[in-house]
């Protein structure tokens, strides 16, 4: 079966870095996907990897190592507004969808 | 702003109603989808339509219907909802092209619960 797992919830102080993990057992893969959703809304696009290594965008930055399927999402200088759930999820084969559950990030003064 | 919009935001029926939910992306993209999302669960996709043809259909229960009259309106039609089908129900749409998929743009939700 297609299986991808993330840790239900985190907790981390503002100001600093967090990093939220993803491993992934799918049929396939074209690339991994990571969402941010606030509470009562819309999942929205973060990142995309496709190819091993680090994709750096403001403070998030996504990693991905294919042969051991896995990702992390690295959140820096960490704001009460990035407390949100964050969804990984990768394209298999099929070009389809699997979602993992999400983390739920708790940011405390 | 997202750009994909979904009506009505909250929805409270009994499980005997009939009702409709509505999903309009103004993205100009070719693929939309509709998924069920609850609570500490992974989002289940329900329904997928590719230039309005639909593509997938996860095992859905016939109680859902789905209507896809062009490629800017989904709707999920439903009926003799049970209790277990109370969840968000978030729509979705991207671009599909010849280099592969592109990412997904959501809608708000609708937060349905069935009593």
């Amino acid at each position: 079966g297609q299986n991808i797992d993330q840790p239900t919830e985190m907790t981390a102080t503002e100001g600093a870095i967090v990093q939220i993990n993803c491993t992934y057992q799918t049929s396939g893969f074209n690339g991994l996907f990571w969402y941010q959703q606030h509470a009562g809304e819309a999942p929205t696009f973060l990142s995309y990897n496709v190819l091993d290594g680090l994709e750096e965008k403001g403070r998030f930055s996504s990693f991905l190592s294919r042969s051991k399927g896995y990702s992390y999402l690295l959140l820096k200088e960490l704001q009460m507004k990035d407390s949100a759930s964050y969804l990984c999820a990768v394209l298999d084969s099929n070009y389809q969808l699997i979602w993992g559950a999400g983390t739920k990030l708790i940011i405390k003064p | 702003e997202t750009g994909v919009t979904q009506t009505p935001r909250h929805l409270v029926m009994g499980m005997t109603n009939k009702k409709s939910l509505k999903c309009e992306q103004h993205l100009g993209h070719n693929a939309m989808y509709w998924y069920k999302q609850s609570a500490k669960k992974p989002l289940e996709l329900m329904f997928v339509y590719n230039f309005k043809e639909q593509t997938e259909n996860n095992s859905v229960p016939s109680r859902f219907s789905p209507e896809c009259p062009n490629s800017s309106h989904l709707f999920l039609h439903l009926h003799t909802l049970q209790p277990e089908d109370s969840a968000l129900y978030l729509c979705a749409s991207s671009q599909e092209g010849t280099s592969g998929p592109y990412e997904q743009y959501f809608g708000p939700g609708t937060r349905l619960t069935v009593t």
